[in-house]
């Protein structure tokens, strides 16, 4: 089955400081999304991805996928406490609609 | 503009006791409705789908139910609550089609004790 290995599992960045986590998956995406969750809160969607080597940028959050679709990277350039949370990506398993997988997330924090 | 309900926020329940949690959709007709169990430690997992009144898939084998008795509202029930059913759970919704996104509602954090 796929699975989705996110890293790293946490991080703890300077307010202003770049970071990048990666999603790595066991096989060849489909569909590549980034979802944000604030701490007991539901999640937000980030942005969707689908082509290979394709690229997207909203504010300060960039997301990309690799030529061979099977790894994604999301960078915060600047980060702020705002950015503060637990990222997670998700990946189309194909079939059902919606029936996403799951990494385990990254829980983000910044210091300011 | 469409909105997802999901309560309550927060539930402490007994072992052995039901549960229901609801979801209810606005803005919106003939989504699709999902419910997602995300345990400390573990991603994010998917419970059940529905593509419609009635039409419910379950992903996983475990002592949850899922009900979709109107076009908006989508039930999560247990008739009798275990300890591993501790865990956050979340509805989601999507829009008839492939690769829609899902919104997220805010969330139930179960407690089981």
């Amino acid at each position: 089955s796929q699975e989705l290995e996110q890293s790293p599992q946490s991080l703890i960045v300077q307010e202003g400081k770049n970071l990048t986590i990666n999603c790595t998956s066991s096989k060849t995406l489909y569909g590549l999304y980034w979802y944000k969750q604030k701490y007991g809160e539901g999640l937000i969607f980030l942005m969707m991805l689908q082509k290979g080597g394709e690229e997207k940028s909203h504010e300060k959050i960039t997301a990309k996928l690799d030529e061979k679709k099977q790894q994604s990277s999301l960078h915060i350039t600047a980060s702020q406490p705002s950015h503060a949370g637990i990222y997670l990506c998700g990946a189309d398993r194909g079939g059902s609609q919606g029936n996403l997988i799951f990494g385990k997330g990254t829980k983000l924090s910044v210091k300011p | 503009s469409q909105t997802i309900h999901q309560w309550p926020a927060t539930l402490v329940q007994p072992v052995g006791s039901p549960l229901s949690l609801e979801c209810t959709v606005e803005g919106t007709s003939n989504p699709n409705l999902y419910w997602y169990r995300q345990a400390a430690g573990r991603g994010l997992q998917l419970l059940f789908y529905s593509v419609g009144i009635g039409q419910i898939s379950s992903e996983v084998p475990q002592n949850l139910s899922a009900s979709r008795p109107q076009d908006r509202q989508f039930i999560l029930s247990s008739k009798k609550l275990l300890l591993s059913d501790s865990g956050f759970y979340l509805c989601a919704w999507s829009a008839d089609g492939t690769y829609e996104k899902l919104f997220f509602g805010s969330g139930t954090q179960l407690s089981v004790l």
